[in-house]
């Protein structure tokens, strides 16, 4: 089976840093994905990570270590707009298909 | 940019009644995908679909059928709609095994 583990909410102040944690249990690994998602709208593509390190863009980055199932996106200068959920997604291969799975989302405030 | 819509942002159905939700993207994908997202349980994959005509069950299938009769259109089907289908449906769409595209979304509210 899967198991999708990150933080239900998180508060930050505008212009902090924020890390957004998350841990995985998963066989078939092939990747993991970053969303942002605000209320009421599609969740947009943030990054994806599938080798170890860590993979910058712009003021988001997000780390991924295979061997301890972990990941984290970092959210760096933070803005009202970055209000949102940001979810983990992890990519698995079975019989010969991929399928993303997602755990339940990070409610981030950022407040002024 | 890549494109996909879904047929109603808001739609509400009566309990027994035959629900088609309809999604189509624009840039030639051949992966599509339908999610349900409640809240607490996150996005879940009910069915995914890598080429015309060929569809796959996803972790909660039950309920649900999906028709992939053209490479941009992929159709959710609820063929007697229940209570616990009220939900917010959303499709999205992928070249091989890159990011997904994610539709608007269809809140279903069944009644």
């Amino acid at each position: 089976g899967q198991n999708i583990d990150q933080p239900t909410e998180m508060t930050a102040t505008e212009g902090a840093i924020v890390q957004i944690n998350c841990t995985y249990q998963t066989s078939g690994f092939n990747g993991l994905f970053w969303y942002q998602q605000h209320a009421g709208e599609a969740p947009t593509f943030l990054s994806y990570n599938v080798l170890d390190g860590l993979e910058e863009k712009g003021r988001f980055s997000s780390f991924l270590s295979r061997s301890k199932g972990y990941s984290y996106l970092l959210l760096k200068e933070l803005q009202m707009k970055d209000s949102a959920s940001y979810l983990c997604a992890v990519s698995r291969m079975n019989t010969g298909f991929q399928k993303l799975v997602f755990g339940t989302g990070t409610r981030l405030l950022v407040s002024p | 940019d890549v494109k996909v819509t879904q047929s109603s942002r808001y739609l509400v159905k009566r309990t027994g009644e035959k629900v088609f939700l309809e999604c189509v993207q624009d840039m030639d994908h051949e992966n599509m995908f339908w999610y349900r997202q409640d809240p607490g349980l996150g996005l879940r994959l009910i069915y995914f679909s890598y080429d015309v005509k060929m569809k796959e069950k996803g972790d909660i299938p039950e309920g649900y059928s999906v028709s992939r009769e053209k490479k941009e259109r992929f159709s959710l089907i609820l063929e007697s709609a229940s209570t616990n289908q009220t939900s917010m449906y959303l499709c999205a769409s992928s070249f091989a095994y890159n990011e997904q595209f994610f539709g608007p979304g269809t809140r279903l509210t069944v009644l």
